[in-house]
């Protein structure tokens, strides 16, 4: 069984600047979760996407988007990046709106993003 | 609407001592709650959840966690900790409806556990 894969791990960008950020679900997931985790922060929730259309949102602006494609995977972009987006980007994937379905995320390492 | 409080930022422990790690949430609706464990410089590993039935329930490592209603609470226990567990505890909520979650999970700021030799 496959897990939830994140890339790339580390990335460095200026103030302004525009980040993709990419993540595969586990084999079997339907629903990809995004969550922003500032440091010393829990992550807070960003959006969540299910059957590629966004299904939910967090406190975050629209500058934040997203993607998900017919395999499940996901992106997250974020444009015109702020120096309060500088924090560990974490994908996770769940099997959603099926029978039985608990609401178990499954994470990724996580994708840290630092501004400049 | 939901929220989580995870009292006490910090914990420090000694090795063979009880962990308790408190955790307490707020929901409009019947909760599902979890915890979740993480390693420095990586993702987020569930330890244990309750959705439904025993309010007892056990995860992995040893640990185990109680729902109790009537307190809203959902600490985390272990009988004897290791130099292995020392880590950052995440207690999360998620609602849901007719037993299928919406899977927005709402975390607590985080405990993080020091365990002494």
């Amino acid at each position: 069984e496959t897990g939830v894969t994140q890339s790339p791990t580390h990335l460095i960008k200026t103030r302004g600047q525009q980040v993709t950020l990419r993540c595969s679900s586990q084999s079997g997931h339907n629903t990809v979760s995004w969550y922003q985790q500032a440091l010393g922060q829990g992550p807070q929730f960003i959006f969540q996407y299910y059957r590629e259309e966004e299904n939910g949102r967090g406190n975050f602006p629209p500058r934040f988007s997203g993607l998900q494609f017919p395999n499940y995977s996901s992106e997250l972009n974020v444009n015109a990046l702020e120096l309060d987006d500088s924090a560990l980007y974490l994908c996770a994937s769940s099997a959603m709106w099926r029978t039985g379905a608990t609401g178990e995320l499954f994470f990724g390492e996580g994708s840290r993003l630092t501004v400049l | 609407a939901q929220s989580v409080t995870q009292l006490g930022s910090h914990v420090s422990v000694s090795e063979g001592a009880l962990v308790l790690l408190r955790c307490n949430y707020s929901s409009s609706v019947p909760p599902y709650l979890f915890w979740y464990v993480q390693y420095p410089n990586q993702g987020l590993q569930l330890l244990l959840k309750y959705t439904t039935g025993a309010t007892l329930v056990k995860g992995i490592n040893g640990f185990e966690a109680e729902f109790k209603k009537s307190e809203t609470s959902f600490h985390l226990t272990k009988p004897s900790a290791h130099m292995s567990d020392a880590a950052e505890y995440f207690c999360a909520v998620s609602a849901h409806a007719g037993g299928t979650s919406y899977g927005k999970l709402t975390f607590g700021q985080g405990t993080i556990l020091t365990v002494h030799p």
